[in-house]
């Protein structure tokens, strides 16, 4: 891979649906995974930084793993509601210290 | 409310012209982080720079250039503009250089080029 992937591009959930989505990036000469929430007509928020193999960050319902050796990590979201509507971006970093992003899963909840 | 101020909040500008946009990092932060996103492309990192000093560059355009300042403000400068330039501008910073770092973004700047 050379690019960073997500997918799906966009779900809807019922409200109180958990639901998870995947971001998959080149695993050579990896730094950082950064995940981040995007609410429309607002600018990026950060959720999570991983850097190690068999990561696992947590930020409410909001969980995150990171698979290094394989390159993909997954968002999860427990029992989702409303306001976690949003587009969620992830970022790789390498050697380089470029940050390459995905184009994100935009998730909408029903109520 | 991140920290990080851009002005000006929008900007509209004919082809051909040069304009500079502005960045103020959240109090503290030494790296400032420029981004481009387009309406048909997603988030493309432009250029980092740590205490003054440019640390990484993205998919810059060589009509763009950037400059972090002694006070630590950047400022992005966009020149020979295209219509394809037009584009929601984001400026990060973050406490240190490490890639490791959380970045906190400001509210953008959207450019329009007619």
């Amino acid at each position: 891979i050379l690019n960073v992937e997500q997918s799906p591009q966009s779900l809807h959930v019922q409200e109180g649906d958990s639901t998870n989505f995947t971001c998959s990036f080149p695993s050579s000469n990896f730094y950082a995974l950064h995940w981040y929430r995007w609410e429309t007509a607002k600018s990026p928020e950060a959720l999570f930084v991983m850097t190690l193999n068999g990561d696992e960050k947590k930020k409410g319902r909001i969980s995150a793993t990171l698979n290094t050796k394989e390159g993909y990590s997954y968002l999860y979201i427990k029992g989702s509601q409303p306001e976690d509507s949003a587009t969620y971006l992830c970022a790789s970093t390498s050697g380089t210290y470029k940050y390459i992003f995905g184009t994100g899963t935009r998730l909408k909840v029903l109520a | 409310d991140s920290g990080v101020t851009q002005t000006p909040k929008h900007l509209i500008t004919a082809t051909g012209q040069r304009v500079t946009l502005r960045c103020s990092p959240r109090s503290g932060d030494l790296s400032v982080y420029w981004y481009q996103q387009s309406l048909d492309q997603g988030l493309q990192f432009l250029i980092q720079y740590y205490n003054g000093e440019e640390r990484a560059k993205g998919n810059i355009l060589e009509r763009f250039s950037a400059q972090q300042f002694p006070d630590l403000h950047s400022e992005l400068n966009l020149s020979s503009l295209e219509l394809g330039d037009s584009a929601l501008y984001f400026c990060a910073s973050s406490p240190g250089q490490p890639s490791t770092d959380t970045q906190y973004f400001g509210p953008g700047t959207r450019l329009t080029v007619l």
